[in-house]
């Protein structure tokens, strides 16, 4: 299994630009979550899907943000227009949700610098 | 409400030395899973282990070991004669049926090995 695929894995843009992050999950798996990671405020969920089904996005910072799920394999995370305080680096991971524990797996992570 | 507090922002050991990274988690679920993820320098958050709320058996793994008390509510990793490999971020986590499986992250304890 190939794992969890984030791309771009680095992105350097100015502000104002539009910025989309793409995922794909490990097959199989039904529950999909998107994390953003910056020293000041850690590890923070944004949103997370259930079967392509958004659950929960109260994480999601502002309208400016938006992620989609078309399908069971691949999600995008979209930020426009994109600000400096944006810069973090972006994780995707899966999971299966079923009747017991789900271990996420997560991606490599995209790093978004905006200048 | 679901927390999990990692009191350790940072800890330095000398190779070799055994360390303890802490793990106090809340939550009013009976039903819950706890796990550790490690965050290497490179960036990428690796699973490390999953325990249910039901199995409050210690766990050993090579040099990691953890000790899982319901009675605490904490959930502490231990890594015996540490090297400078496991240098990294460990985060604490814990995910519940209440809440849809979403995960609660602690904030992470920074780990350095020194040679």
């Amino acid at each position: 299994d190939a794992g969890v695929i984030q791309s771009p894995r680095h992105e350097v843009t100015e502000m104002g630009q539009e910025v989309t992050l793409r995922c794909k999950p490990i097959s199989g798996h039904n529950s999909l979550f998107w994390y953003r990671q910056t020293m000041m405020r850690g590890l923070e969920l944004l949103i997370y899907f259930n079967n392509n089904v958004p659950i929960d996005d109260s994480g999601m910072p502002e309208d400016r943000f938006s992620a989609k799920m078309p399908n069971a394999s691949f999600s995008t995370l979209k930020i426009q227009p994109s600000e400096p305080r944006d810069s973090a680096v972006y994780f995707c991971a899966s999971s299966f949700r079923g009747s017991g524990a789900n271990v996420l797996t997560f991606g490599a992570g995209s790093r978004l610098t905006v200048l | 409400a679901q927390k999990v507090t990692q009191a350790q922002t940072e800890i330095s050991v000398v190779e070799k030395e055994d360390v303890t990274l802490d793990c106090v988690y809340e939550t009013r679920d009976t039903t819950y899973y706890l796990f550790w993820y490690k965050q290497p320098p490179s960036g990428e958050l690796v699973f490390l282990i999953r325990r249910n709320s039901f199995d409050e058996q210690n766990e050993i793994s090579g040099r990691y070991s953890w000790n899982f008390q319901k009675s605490t509510s904490s959930f502490n990793f231990t890594i015996t004669a540490s090297q400078v490999v496991d240098s990294a971020v460990y985060f604490c986590a814990l995910s519940d049926q209440n809440t849809g499986n979403q995960f609660y992250f602690g904030t992470g304890t920074s780990l350095t090995v020194i040679p």
